[in-house]
């Protein structure tokens, strides 16, 4: 199993410009969640989704867009990106009731 | 303040010590309490949960205590390869997962 899957592992973006973020996992997980990381803030949970066609806003939700088609993938679209975006982002998934998230290996993004 | 707060460290410690790392949550609807470890530059992976009685994995030992509302680590016998940023995490359900900053450990020879 390849797990958690991320790509791209580095993105550079101006500002403005809009991209996506791809997840995918082959654990059969439902949930699944994006985080961001920025020094010294810990991770936060930016939205998520308990199964393919549900998805919810988590603690900072605001310039980013996720849909869930399928169990498998989990994309994140930022719409314009802006320099306060510029984080580590990682995505996890994992099963009901188990407690353990599995996370990607993140993507590094910075926008200028 | 945040929910979960953690002693950003560094902590610089020669291989077989002992060092602990305390952990303080403010919710205290907060059910459930994890570890994880982050090595530079990757992505978190669960370490231990943590129980109110208490558990211990080899050379780890988590605690929890609820009254006081704080989590700790005691890591005994440091290896060279203990070091990274172990995470605490507190979860109340529902997705509301919060984790902590990060305490940096540094295990030296």
């Amino acid at each position: 199993n390849a797990g958690v899957t991320q790509t791209p592992k580095f993105q550079v973006l101006k500002t403005g410009q809009s991209m996506t973020l791809q997840c995918a996992q082959d654990m059969n997980h439902e949930y699944m969640s994006w985080y961001r990381q920025d020094p010294g803030m810990g991770l936060r949970l930016i939205h998520y989704s308990v199964g393919a066609g549900i998805t919810d806003q988590g603690e900072v939700p605001n310039g980013y867009n996720v849909s869930r088609s399928t169990t498998e993938d989990f994309p994140l679209r930022l719409l314009s990106a802006a320099p306060s975006q510029t984080s580590v982002y990682f995505c996890a998934s994992s099963s009901p009731g188990d407690n353990e998230q599995f996370f990607g290996p993140g993507t590094r993004l910075t926008v200028l | 303040r945040k929910e979960v707060e953690q002693d950003p460290g560094p902590f610089n410690v020669p291989e077989g010590a002992t060092v602990a790392f305390n952990c303080t949550y403010s919710n205290s609807a907060s059910q459930s309490f994890f570890w994880y470890r982050q090595d530079c530059r990757k992505e978190p992976k669960l370490l231990m949960s943590v129980y109110s009685s208490g558990n211990e994995d080899g050379r780890f030992t988590a605690q929890l205590n609820r009254a006081s509302q704080y989590i700790s680590l005691l890591i005994r016998d440091s290896k060279l390869s203990d070091s990274a940023t172990y995470l605490c995490v507190g979860d109340t359900g529902g997705f509301k997962t919060i984790f902590g900053a990060g305490t940096r450990l540094f295990v030296k020879a």
